[in-house]
């Protein structure tokens, strides 16, 4: 089945030991996002790639940053772990189409704990 | 601003009572709204896209509404397994995406 895969499902880091989560999709998208969720909140949209451009939330902090080295793989880095950084960190994909995001396709999550 | 306002925030049912949960949206260049289904310590699972005021997606127990200011999710007679957190997204003609805070749906055996 065509899916998006995230490694690790836990992780767990120091406070500012740089940390990086990765994400693969077999679905052939061309856009892939990050998003953190906290607790009983929405996921926050933090950056996208459409195939390799790269767009940032105005509100992301510096302390993330992403690579997207070909189609199937998108990774996040936190260089520098806060507290407020444990989350869950969701990736997703879709298909954009005559310039339109169509819906979106989210892996499993990764689950970051910040001691 | 909010941009999507979930509402209620939580529901419980029981087993075989129907309701509805609704997205509210601020207008102006909507390009499509979309339903999701997360359980805990998981990713979004999607459930629906709606494009224009008037239609209607169903599966199983769900059937999404679109109209140009919200949208509704209608359970019927739900059972325990329909028990999740429900989120909506609203996407506009800018390509942005913004999700509600979801309701937490709880059916009681």
């Amino acid at each position: 089945d065509a899916m998006v895969i995230q490694n690790p499902r836990y992780q767990v880091t120091q406070f500012g030991k740089p940390v990086t989560l990765s994400c693969s999709q077999t679905l052939n998208h061309n856009v892939m996002y990050w998003y953190q969720q906290k607790s009983s909140q929405a996921p926050k949209l933090l950056f996208h790639y459409y195939d390799k451009d790269f767009n940032n939330e105005a509100d992301t902090p510096d302390n993330f940053q992403s690579r997207r080295p070909n189609t199937s793989f998108c990774f996040l880095d936190i260089r520098s772990p806060g507290l407020g950084d444990a989350a869950m960190y969701l990736c997703a994909t879709s298909l954009r189409l005559a310039g339109s995001y169509n819906e979106q396709f989210f892996g499993p999550g990764t689950r970051l704990t910040v001691l | 601003e909010d941009q999507v306002t979930q509402s209620p925030e939580a529901l419980r049912l029981q087993e075989g009572e129907s309701s509805s949960l609704n997205c509210s949206y601020t207008v102006s260049g909507l390009r499509g709204l979309f339903w999701y289904r997360q359980d805990p310590g998981k990713g979004p699972e999607f459930l629906f896209t709606l494009y224009s005021a008037g239609e209607e997606k169903e599966k199983e127990r769900l059937k999404a509404t679109l109209t140009k200011k919200e949208s509704f999710l209608h359970i019927t007679a739900p059972k325990p397994e329909d028990s999740a957190t429900y989120l909506c997204a609203v996407q506009y003609t800018g390509n942005q995406f913004y999700f509600g805070t979801g309701t937490s749906l709880t059916v009681i055996p």
